[in-house]
């Protein structure tokens, strides 16, 4: 299976400041077909994950442009500009497109 | 709303069983795949098995394999997760979820406790 792999572990900004979440595959996530689905959640505590972003760097409607997704093979990042307190939570990567599906083990944000 | 309620966790001793399942609404069930997610405290979610929406097709991870069964009533709306054989491994949150895109959710239900101890 493909081991997804974040770095930092956790990150603490002060608000208006930007953060990057790095997420690396243990195989390029490039498909034959040339699309990469590369997925980004955030679990905000005791709710269940949110899917934020899909192949890498398309926004889900109502995700502020604040975030941002890019990369390509096996490194990818998430950057959240101009952080804000409700951005605070646990970020994962996800590859989807090779059985099984599989997450990185989590980036938390925290708020200075 | 589209809204996913799992239900039928609880505590069971290695080696028995339980069956999860999940009602949905506020969307076309018979339009999407539709995955059960496991989590235990402070890691990462773990993919545990998909189902097509007619119900042909099934995956499971290696890990459940010959254990666990997943099946949908599209006529009532609900997914199920039949577990058997359960392991102290198994122990974890459940999550029912629709899929958005390439084994990506959109949706999970606030997620079921399944605890397996002696």
């Amino acid at each position: 299976e493909i081991v997804m792999t974040q770095t930092p572990l956790s990150l603490s900004v002060t608000p208006g400041q930007s953060a990057s979440i790095s997420c690396k595959s243990s195989q390029s996530l490039l498909r034959s077909d040339g699309k990469t689905y590369l997925f980004w959640f955030l679990q905000k505590s005791g709710q269940s994950p949110q899917l934020l972003i899909h192949e890498i760097s398309s926004r889900l409607s109502g995700v502020p442009d604040r975030f941002s997704g890019s990369g390509s093979g096996t490194d990818f990042t998430l950057t959240i500009s101009r952080v804000e307190s409700e951005d605070v939570g646990v970020y994962y990567c996800m590859q989807g497109g090779r059985l099984p599906p599989t997450f990185g083990q989590g980036t938390k944000l925290e708020i200075q | 709303e589209v809204q996913l309620v799992e239900s039928g966790g609880g505590l069971v001793q290695p080696g028995g069983s339980l069956r999860l399942s999940c009602a949905a609404s506020g969307f076309t069930f018979t339009n999407h795949w539709m995955h059960w997610v496991r989590q235990t405290p402070g890691k990462g979610p773990v993919w545990v098995s998909r189902i097509n929406p007619d119900g042909s097709s099934t995956d499971y991870a290696d890990s459940v394999q010959g254990r666990f069964t997943i099946s949908r009533d599209n006529a009532k709306n609900t997914l199920s997760l039949q577990m058997n054989d359960l392991r102290a491994e198994d122990t974890a949150r459940y999550y029912c979820a629709r899929d958005f895109f390439w084994n990506a959710p959109d949706c999970w239900g606030q997620g079921i406790l399944v605890t397996v101890s002696s």
